[in-house]
């Protein structure tokens, strides 16, 4: 069965360092992964997703992921962070080998970036 | 500008009283899900609609039913709720299964 892991609950780094929230997966397949960002009393937004090509993927509001298909991980990234990048993280994944709009959550990650 | 709208925002009923929260989008998205989100357990899909007229039971469809009359929207329909329903829910559409899932803003219910 697909599933998906975030092992940390929260998250704490100092604005201008660098940070990784991170996530594993198992699915029967190649997987197609996606990092989704809830900011307080919002829904939650598309930030990025791995379906196949170049490990590095580069999303929105300068985050990116790197695919490592032998550690099934997909951990987000990005070089300097922002006290407005305090958020609810979700990775998700997606088993391409069942042919629905089913996507598997993990328990999500919280950001807190201190200044 | 493209959305996925959700009402109501804030929702308080008590056990038994049948509710509908709706969900529309206007980007002509064929695929729309609901979800339902608690703490320490993340996103938990209910139901899932691939077209008009085509329904399927997520990972917690129990206690909830849905429909599809039309492409832009796909209520979640709470027959008799419970307590066990108090949660935050998200409305979602996408293009394709592969693309990424635009979110509706929510809807918290409290179901005493």
């Amino acid at each position: 069965a697909q599933s998906v892991a975030q092992p940390e609950d929260q998250v704490n780094v100092a604005e201008g360092n660098p940070l990784t929230v991170k996530c594993t997966y198992s699915v029967s397949g190649n997987p197609y992964l996606f990092w989704y960002v809830q900011y307080p009393n919002r829904g939650l937004q598309f930030l990025l997703k791995y379906i196949t090509g170049d490990n590095l993927v580069k999303g929105s509001y300068g985050f990116e992921a790197e695919f490592n298909k032998s550690q099934t991980s997909f951990h987000l990234k990005k070089p300097s962070a922002l006290v407005s990048d305090s958020a609810l993280y979700f990775c998700a994944v997606r088993d391409p080998l069942r042919n629905t709009d089913k996507l598997i959550f993990g328990t999500g990650t919280r950001l807190q970036v201190f200044p | 500008e493209a959305q996925v709208t959700q009402n109501p925002r804030y929702l308080i009923t008590v056990t038994g009283k049948k509710l509908t929260v709706t969900c529309s989008q206007n980007m002509n998205h064929e695929y729309m899900s609901w979800y339902r989100q608690d703490p320490g357990l993340g996103l938990r899909q209910i139901y899932y609609s691939m077209n008009v007229e085509v329904t399927d039971k997520g990972d917690v469809p129990e206690g909830y039913k849905v429909s599809r009359k039309e492409k832009r929207n796909f209520p979640l329909i709470l027959e008799s709720p419970s307590p066990n329903q108090t949660s935050l829910y998200f409305c979602a559409s996408s293009f394709a299964p592969a693309e990424k899932l635009f979110f509706g803003s929510g809807t918290q219910l409290s179901v005493l």
